[in-house]
């Protein structure tokens, strides 16, 4: 059975400090997401990690994919309140047959204060 | 603009009674997921369908029903059998490409009355 473990769960940092969160996998795959939720609110894609060494960057994030270590990495840098949301890791157990469904971590609950 | 649409947002449901959310997409995907998400945690998969009249069992299968008739749409039934359906549900479809992440719908919040 795939188990996906992120940590740290809850995060509160102040703004213009850097930040790691960690997504742990406990299978050999290839395919890892991450995705952020707004409090109510559906699940908005951030980065897609389709290879070994595939580092993506967009403005104040940045995700890894170590397939060989099975640890994603999503880096904050220069924190901004905007961040503040859950932040969560998923990992695509492919088969031969297509995609099966995503398995998440349970979340890192990320609270950004002036 | 694509996109997936979910209906109803809110949802009561009585004690011994069916209730079906619904879930349709514009995007021309053939795959389709329904998750379940509670309270401080992280999505569970209950169903998902790769190709119309097809579908398989997730995680947490047990009290749910699908069906996927048609490519756009995967209404999930939640039945008398699930006994602690309150959650938020959320519907997910994705392209056939595997580099494609999967886009959610806004989500329906299901409560016991």
């Amino acid at each position: 059975e795939l188990k996906v473990e992120q940590n740290p769960l809850f995060l509160s940092m102040q703004e213009g400090k850097n930040y790691t969160i960690y997504c742990n996998y406990s299978t050999t795959s290839d395919r890892l997401y991450w995705y952020r939720q707004d409090p109510g609110k559906s699940l908005e894609s951030l980065f897609v990690l389709l290879s070994n060494g595939a580092v993506k960057q967009e403005g104040r994030l940045m995700a890894s994919l170590d397939t060989k270590a099975r640890l994603s990495t999503l880096h904050i840098t220069a924190a901004v309140h905007d961040l503040s949301a859950t932040y969560f890791c998923a990992v695509d157990e492919y088969s031969g047959g297509g995609a099966d469904g995503l398995t998440f971590g349970k979340g890192t609950h990320l609270i950004i204060q002036p | 603009d694509g996109g997936i649409t979910q209906s109803p947002k809110y949802l009561f449901r009585k004690e011994g009674q069916n209730v079906t959310l619904s879930c349709e997409q514009n995007l021309n995907h053939d795959a389709m997921y329904w998750y379940r998400q509670d309270p401080g945690q992280g999505l569970r998969l209950i169903y998902y369908s790769q190709i119309v009249n097809d579908f398989q069992k997730g995680d947490i299968a047990e009290g749910y029903s699908v069906s996927r008739e048609k490519k756009e749409s995967f209404p999930l039934t939640v039945t008398s059998a699930q006994k602690n359906p309150t959650a938020f549900y959320l519907c997910a479809s994705r392209g056939q490409f595997s580099n494609q992440p999967q886009h959610f719908g806004d989500g329906t919040r299901l409560s016991i009355l």
